[in-house]
């Protein structure tokens, strides 16, 4: 699977979109870009995952370059609640093809 | 979502003794589960795969024999940490796999004294 690069740390206002960037210049065409976040002593909690176009769901926007060689999540009205380690994954959605999980970004909301 | 369920959250157990940890899928069966651990600090990796009525693959490094994984059933795994020892002592997470999605546990904290 290919590897991502996402900053280790940011800070963002309560109320403020959160916007978290991730670099998979080595993805193929067949992978997927997936977002989870791990709570302090939780299990990760997925978000979204898109193959090429920008997807939105009830949490998050995930958007992708046209060359998919990065993507950006947006919490778009971050609360303290978002408070979290983020990661970015690109993976295959074979059945046997568990996650890799790099180091992630730890995202700071702040009051 | 799917909702898995680990058990115990949280076991404090004296070094040598064995320690089983269970996983559950409540709501969906798993052909496939993934184990994995997480050491303060660091990120999660993943120690073994195993699929249901076959031998589980470990992972480099992830000694089999003291990792046992059971995977008897579709809705049900279990890990049960051998002889535990204070570098044992981490965050274990399952993870079962449905169709086009990895669910995740919510870790299970072990700490061996």
């Amino acid at each position: 699977d290919a590897k991502t690069t996402q900053p280790t740390s940011m800070d963002c206002a309560e109320g403020r979109a959160a916007n978290l960037p991730c670099n998979h210049s080595t993805i193929s065409g067949n992978e997927y870009v997936y977002w989870y976040r791990q709570i302090h002593s939780q299990g990760p909690q997925y978000i979204i995952h898109g193959l090429k176009n920008n997807e939105t769901n009830e949490m998050a926007s995930l958007i992708i370059t046209e060359d998919r060689k990065s993507s950006t999540l947006i919490l778009p009205h971050a609360t303290l609640r978002d408070t979290a380690v983020y990661y970015c994954i690109v993976s295959r959605t074979s059945g046997n093809t568990p996650l890799v999980f790099g180091k992630g970004t730890r995202l700071s909301v702040i009051a | 979502g799917a909702v898995v369920s680990q058990h115990p959250s949280r076991v404090i157990c004296k070094s040598g003794t064995s320690v089983k940890i269970e996983c559950r899928s409540l709501d969906f069966q798993a052909t496939t589960m993934f184990w994995y651990r997480q050491f303060p600090k660091q990120s999660l990796m993943l120690m073994a795969t195993s699929n249901e009525g076959s031998k589980a693959t470990y992972e480099q490094g992830v000694e089999k024999d003291k990792f046992l994984i059971n995977h008897a059933s579709l809705t049900l795994s279990t890990l049960t940490v051998t002889s535990a020892h204070p570098e044992d002592s981490s965050f274990y997470i399952c993870s079962p796999q449905a169709p086009y999605e990895q669910y995740f546990g919510p870790g299970t904290r072990l700490t061996v004294t």
